[in-house]
């Protein structure tokens, strides 16, 4: 059992738009930074956004990233094949003193 | 080009013990933070430690705790995980990863990863 939790998978087809919330609490998201990496399959993770929304240089702007509250959300526009993959938040937990992820939420594109 | 090169992944029995290596280059190595995230066949990823640049903090999950130790060498731009009594639970590939240069946490660069199986 993750302590941030995202749905497990989210669809849609090419062209459409998807968002995928991560859900945490007061101790992690809602008192630290979230940071969101794309895994495709067979690979290493990916840096997507840092920083709640901030897109590293080569990322391009289909991708955002938001927060409110204890929760966080990654936003995919203009859904591409290409964008299948595992998606994974991720923060500090001050009460752990530890980092946590979410669960994983596979996006299929239809 | 920031590159991390793990080795030391392998075949051990349960107890056992197995020390990983992450071979840095392409940046300052001593400037950054480092981390061990693994994931086991078929799951979600799990950060396992982290260590400061200077080596002088170190934190680690529950999970490992007692069992594994997190080291540095900055003179040869390497980081290490000792990893003892192993489980089978530990099955996982591991992946060393550099965290960003900010206040807050987050990965900004991965390796390839290497697989650790525990197993008789």
């Amino acid at each position: 059992q993750s302590v941030l939790t995202q749905t497990p998978s989210v669809s849609a087809a090419a062209g459409q738009k998807v968002t995928i919330s991560c859900s945490g609490s007061s101790s992690n998201i809602g008192n630290n930074y979230v940071s969101w990496y794309q895994q495709l399959p067979g690979t290493a993770p990916r840096l997507l956004i840092y920083d709640n929304n901030k897109r590293p240089s080569g990322i391009p702007d289909r991708f955002s990233g938001s927060k409110s509250g204890t929760s966080a959300t990654l936003g995919i526009t203009g859904l591409q094949t290409g964008d299948e993959a595992d998606y994974y938040c991720g923060t500090w937990d001050s009460s752990l003193s530890a980092v946590v992820f979410g669960g994983g939420t596979r996006v299929t594109v239809l | 080009e920031v590159q991390l090169v793990e080795s030391g992944g392998g075949l051990v029995q349960p107890g056992g013990s197995l020390r990983l290596s992450c071979a840095a280059s392409g940046f300052t190595f001593s400037y950054y933070a480092v981390n061990w995230v693994r994931q086991a066949p078929g799951k979600g990823l799990e950060w396992v430690s982290g260590i400061s640049g200077s080596g002088g903090r170190t934190y680690y999950a529950d999970s490992v705790k007692g069992r594994f130790s997190i080291s540095r060498d900055n003179s040869k731009n390497t980081l290490y995980l000792q990893m003892n009594s192993l489980r089978a639970e530990d099955t996982a590939v591991y992946f060393c990863a550099r965290q960003g240069y900010s206040s807050y946490w987050y990965i900004d660069s991965w390796g390839q990863g290497t697989l650790v199986t525990v197993s008789s």
